[in-house]
Order: structure tokens, then sequence, then C-alpha cells
């Protein structure tokens, strides 16, 4: 079964930069997959940050970035501000009409 | 201005059966591929399945095949999913999701979400 792993966690300081990622157990992830990013504060509904890679949602702000990083789906944050404060996660496109989800990195802003 | 709003969420008692709602609007519905994506408490997002615009192309996660059916009905302008056999691990807040239209496989717009427990 197809495990897509992000760090469990992360802490930035305000202004600071951080830069989370999403890996295959086996495999290297690529533009292919379609990678795109969501943005989870508790009791809410995700919010769609990035897809396809690199592009940004209607409305997200420039400080969000996504790439590939060494095999690996990345999303950056630059200049991080206390909302940023958040739960993220990656999701691939698998094909065959098969998505995952990624184990979720935990942001803390201070 | 899109809205998805889930229903039909509740206590359930292990073996038991729901039917859960997602009643769409502000876009025309049978353009779009839709899914079901839970979240169970304190844990990650896990997809769980897809139908296509029509309804005839319907895609599981390994986990939940056999006992959960996604279906539409596009004159209603509502995505469903019918749940048996429920199991405790099937607790979770469900969310419904629009996929985007164009070949970008991602999704777009997210419901508010409903809570099925699954408890004795």
């Amino acid at each position: 079964q197809t495990v897509v792993t992000q760090e469990p966690s992360f802490s930035v300081s305000p202004g600071g930069t951080v830069t989370l990622t999403c890996g295959l157990t086996s495999g290297s992830v690529s533009t292919g997959y379609y990678p795109s990013w969501y943005q989870q504060t508790p009791g809410q509904a995700p919010r769609t940050l990035i897809y396809s890679t690199n592009i940004r949602s209607s409305g997200v702000p420039d400080r969000f970035s996504g790439s590939i990083l060494a095999n690996k789906a990345a999303l950056t944050i630059t200049g991080a501000q206390a909302d940023d404060e958040s739960d993220y996660y990656c999701l691939l496109y698998m094909g065959d009409g098969i998505y995952v989800f990624g184990t979720g990195t935990k942001v803390t802003v201070l | 201005e899109v809205q998805l709003l889930e229903s039909g969420g509740g206590l359930v008692q292990p073996g038991g059966s729901l039917r859960l709602s997602c009643a769409a609007s502000g876009f025309t519905f049978n353009n779009y591929v839709m899914s079901w994506v839970r979240q169970t408490p304190g844990r990650g997002l896990e997809w769980v399945s897809v139908i296509s615009p029509s309804g005839d192309s319907t895609y599981y996660a390994a986990s939940v095949r056999g006992r959960l059916t996604i279906s539409r009905d596009n004159t209603k302008n509502t995505l469903y999913l019918q749940v048996n056999s429920l199991r405790a691990e099937d607790t979770a807040v469900y969310y419904c999701a629009r996929r985007c239209r164009s070949d970008w496989f991602y999704f777009d717009y997210w419901g508010q979400g409903t809570l099925v427990t699954v408890s004795s």
C-alpha cells in the first residue's frame, strides 16, 4: 500500500522560512503526481493552497510556494506569519482514479 | 458562490449503515468530478472515493472498497456516500470535495463536513 510521508511537525519563527516535504516510501515524487497542498486549522475544512506542484490557488498569499525538491514535493512558507500555524497536507494523484493524502505536518509559529 | 453542504452524519452502532449527502450549489454540478474525504478525530485526511461527472465511473481507496458506495443524482445536484458494515475506525468527519475541472487532479472546494460516530 502506498504511503505518502510528511514530517510530523515543524516550528518556525515569525518571519522565518520553512519547507515541508511530501515523499513516497517507494519511489520519487514528480510533477506527474500533480502534487497539491492543503492547509487546515482545527475544526475547519481544508483550504487549497497549491496545485499541480507550484500553482497557487486563488487568494493564496505569495509567501506560499510549491516545488519538487530532491524527489519530493515541497511547500515553502517564506516570511511565516502567526496565522500560518496550521496542519498542512499534501495530496498525490496516483493514476487510475486513485488519490493519496500525506500524513500531514503540524506547523507551529513561535 | 460554490457551496457544498454535507448531511446525514450521526451516531450509529457497529455493523450499521448510513447514507451521507452533499448538496451542491453555485456551479454546474454535472460538469465536475466529485469526491469524499474523511478525517478521523485527531488524525489526518484520508481520500475515500471519487465519481465521474456522469456517475458512470467510481473509484475507491483500498481501505474502504466493498463497504462504501459513492453515487450522485445530477437532477438534484447531490452527491451521496452509502456506508455499510460500519466499524469503529469509520468514525470520522466526512467531507465532500469538488475536483477541479481541468486535469490537474486536485480538490478546489470543500464542504464543512458531517461527523459519523460509530459506537455501541
